[in-house]
């Protein structure tokens, strides 16, 4: 079954910088987009970034584009979003989640259960 | 930075229809970007509800169905459950963001 686990949350300093990963299984890991998507706990959803299944395209929200870095791993089945100048509003629950295929607008399909990122000092 | 505008809250007693409206523009809905939902039960990961306006992924009940018009779109509820008390939030893409996916804003279902 498709499972997908994120790691690397914790408590950080503002400006402070983070390296969040998304350990995927149960599929083609290369064959699919993925997404990271965060939630301020009590709040709705914000779309952050999506990337390619070869890497060769990603998307930024406005919002956090030029301080969060998109990237994959095919071979260790891993996504990642690096993450640079941490602000106490970047404290949230980071969702990483499987794009459905599709040619755009792709729905995500499998979520995994998030990790919580703390910015205070 | 949503652009996709739902009601903070919809209500309704077991065994009732609800409807879920999310209010977009001429740049993400009525550009006829898809329309997705997704449902987050407390505590837990959002899932995929509705994909591509209207269609249920497999084991979605078909009590749960998606429209859309112009630049709304709805969710549909019928014979409304308890364990359907989630939060519910619909997603498109916006011309504007130069593709960007964007979230409604959420809207929380409680069963009288």
């Amino acid at each position: 079954q498709v499972q997908l686990v994120e790691s690397g949350g914790g408590l950080v300093k503002p400006g402070g910088s983070l390296r969040l990963s998304c350990a995927a299984s149960g599929f083609i890991f290369s064959d699919y987009y993925m997404s990271w998507i965060r939630q301020v706990p009590g709040k709705g959803l914000e779309w952050l970034s999506y990337i390619s299944s070869s890497s060769s395209y990603t998307h930024y929200a406005d919002s956090v584009k030029g301080r969060f870095t998109i990237s994959r791993d095919n071979a260790k089945n891993s996504l990642y979003l690096q993450i640079h100048s941490l602000r106490a509003e970047d404290t949230a629950i980071y969702y990483c989640a499987r794009d459905a295929m599709g040619p755009t607008n792709r729905p995500s399909d499998y979520w995994g259960q998030g990790t919580l990122v703390t910015v205070s000092s | 930075q949503s652009v996709l505008t739902q009601p903070p809250s919809v209500s309704g007693a077991p065994g009732q229809r609800i409807t879920i409206s999310c209010t977009g523009s001429s740049s993400n809905i009525g550009a006829d970007y898809d329309v997705h939902w997704y449902q987050q039960l407390p505590g837990t990961a959002p899932k995929l509800l509705i994909y591509g306006d209207d269609n249920r992924p497999s084991g979605v009940p078909d009590r749960f169905s998606g429209s859309k018009s112009g630049t709304s779109a709805s969710l549909a509820i019928t014979g409304l459950q308890a364990d359907d008390e989630a939060d519910y939030y619909c997603q498109s893409s916006d011309s504007s963001l130069s593709g960007a996916k964007i979230f409604g804003t959420g809207t929380r279902v409680t069963v009288l």
